[in-house]
């Protein structure tokens, strides 16, 4: 089955205790992106992966890191997390017919 | 610069009614256009696009979407809804070919269906 695959589902952490988020995607697809969802505020891109190896800043990377070091795979890394990056963040790949797949979502809490 | 605009918060519509959920956009060439359904303690689904062709697409689940290029507008249409089509709905569209080429979305409707 296509799928996107996010882990974990939750997490509770602490301030300035570095965290990382997988994300997994079975499609071969190159683009893949993060974003995270805030009420009355929709998805925001955080960053976004052409290609292995190419990574660029969305609207809101402050705060955050990404690698691309394979194809299927684009974890996000919050070096320090802090309480205003409390929030539901998705993952996502893009096929060539621009349609996206989305990860179930992973809910951050930070205390 | 690119965006859309979902101007509702919320919809609220009976069982067995029509729904319409609105979607107006501003983008420089040919627009590409997305809903998207996001059900609890679920990602986004793709829904339906339009990049070219018929100004009706039809889309998953009985869901349409009407193009309408002097009004830049993309709404969301079902002919008779379900309480199982309340969810949180998302339209998108995607900005220009390029290096930073990405889908923008809205900040959602939330359609909740009334038994």
């Amino acid at each position: 089955e296509a799928q996107v695959t996010q882990n974990p589902r939750y997490l509770i952490t602490v301030t300035g205790k570095k965290l990382t988020v997988t994300c997994s995607q079975n499609m071969n697809h190159e683009y893949m992106s993060w974003y995270r969802q805030d009420p009355g505020l929709g998805l925001r891109q955080i960053y976004y992966s052409m290609n292995v190896e190419v990574t660029d800043k969305g609207d809101v990377p402050e705060g955050y890191k990404v690698s691309r070091k394979e194809k299927r795979n684009f974890p996000l890394i919050l070096e320090s997390p802090s309480p205003n990056q409390t929030s539901l963040y998705f993952c996502a790949s893009r096929g060539p017919d621009y349609g996206y797949t989305f990860g179930s979502g992973t809910r951050l809490t930070v205390v | 610069a690119q965006s859309v605009a979902q101007p509702e918060d919320q919809v609220n519509v009976a069982e067995g009614n029509p729904l319409t959920v609105k979607c107006t956009y501003s983008v420089s060439g040919n627009p590409y256009l997305f809903w998207y359904v996001q059900y609890p303690n679920r990602g986004l689904q793709f829904l339906l696009k339009y990049i070219t062709g018929d100004n009706l697409v039809k889309g998953s689940y009985g869901f349409e979407a009407e193009f309408n290029k002097s009004q830049t507008s993309f709404h969301l249409k079902k002919p008779s809804a379900l309480v199982s089509d309340s969810a949180l709905y998302f339209c998108a569209v995607r900005t220009p070919p390029g290096r930073d080429d990405k889908i923008i979305f809205g900040k959602g409707t939330r359609l909740h269906i009334l038994p």
